[in-house]
């Protein structure tokens, strides 16, 4: 079936720093790529869409010079999350959108867990 | 606008019982329906969906919904529950036309106790 992998796992950083987030989409084309956000116990947020070569779409209240987003290939998408602060640490998921036909769906990354220090 | 609500913040049920978590939704079209599993810090693990076709959906382990149009739900149900299976569980909808952004529910956590 479908794979997104997502890297780091986990990452620590200091206050000030710049962490980058990546996910990849293994055995398909995704030209739909979702960044989510999750608080503790909390349903997820949709952060931003983006789609392959062009710019993302954030949702209202998301600051797109803090969340840098690239899509700049069929399978590979990143976020970075610039001059950190700890009200970013968070729990980070990306999605991928597989659209053709009876494989229709989304993908997840298995997550990352930013911690700024 | 689309929504789903998930009634229940938390269920609990004994291993070997039937469980089901409720789901219900909003859209201004026909909907695709989705059901994920979130593992503490583990991204979402995809459960079964609903595009069209038979309104019983038969997904993984043992896990199944059913499409109900007139009273907009998607509950998902299991005939007999595993401790394993205690989780932290999401419905989702996108309408079939439009945007192709999921809305999630809040969640429900399910317990399956021994």
């Amino acid at each position: 079936g479908a794979v997104v992998s997502q890297h780091p796992s986990w990452v620590i950083c200091k206050s000030g720093t710049s962490v980058k987030i990546e996910c990849r989409s293994l055995d398909f084309q995704a030209t739909t790529m979702f960044w989510y956000r999750q608080f503790p116990k909390q349903s997820l947020m949709l952060m931003a869409t983006s789609n392959e070569g062009s710019k993302a779409t954030y949702e209202q209240g998301v600051e797109k010079d803090k969340f840098l987003i690239n899509h700049a290939s069929l399978t590979l998408s990143t976020l970075t999350v610039t001059s950190a602060h700890p009200e970013d640490s968070s729990f980070y998921i990306c999605s991928a959108l597989s659209s053709t036909g009876v494989h229709y769906g989304y993908t997840f990354g298995s997550g990352t867990r930013l911690t700024v220090v | 606008a689309q929504s789903v609500a998930q009634p229940e913040d938390q269920v609990n049920v004994a291993e070997g019982n039937p469980l089901t978590v409720k789901c219900t939704y909003s859209v201004s079209g026909n909907p695709y329906l989705f059901w994920y599993v979130q593992y503490p810090n583990r991204g979402l693990q995809f459960l079964l969906k609903y595009i069209t076709g038979d309104n019983l959906v038969k997904g993984s382990y043992g896990f199944e919904a059913e499409f109900n149009k007139s009273q907009t739900s998607f509950h998902l149900k299991k005939p007999s529950a595993l401790v394993s299976d205690s989780a932290l569980y999401f419905c989702a909808v996108r309408d079939m036309k439009g945007y192709s952004t999921l809305t999630f529910g809040k969640g429900t956590m399910l317990l399956v106790s021994p």
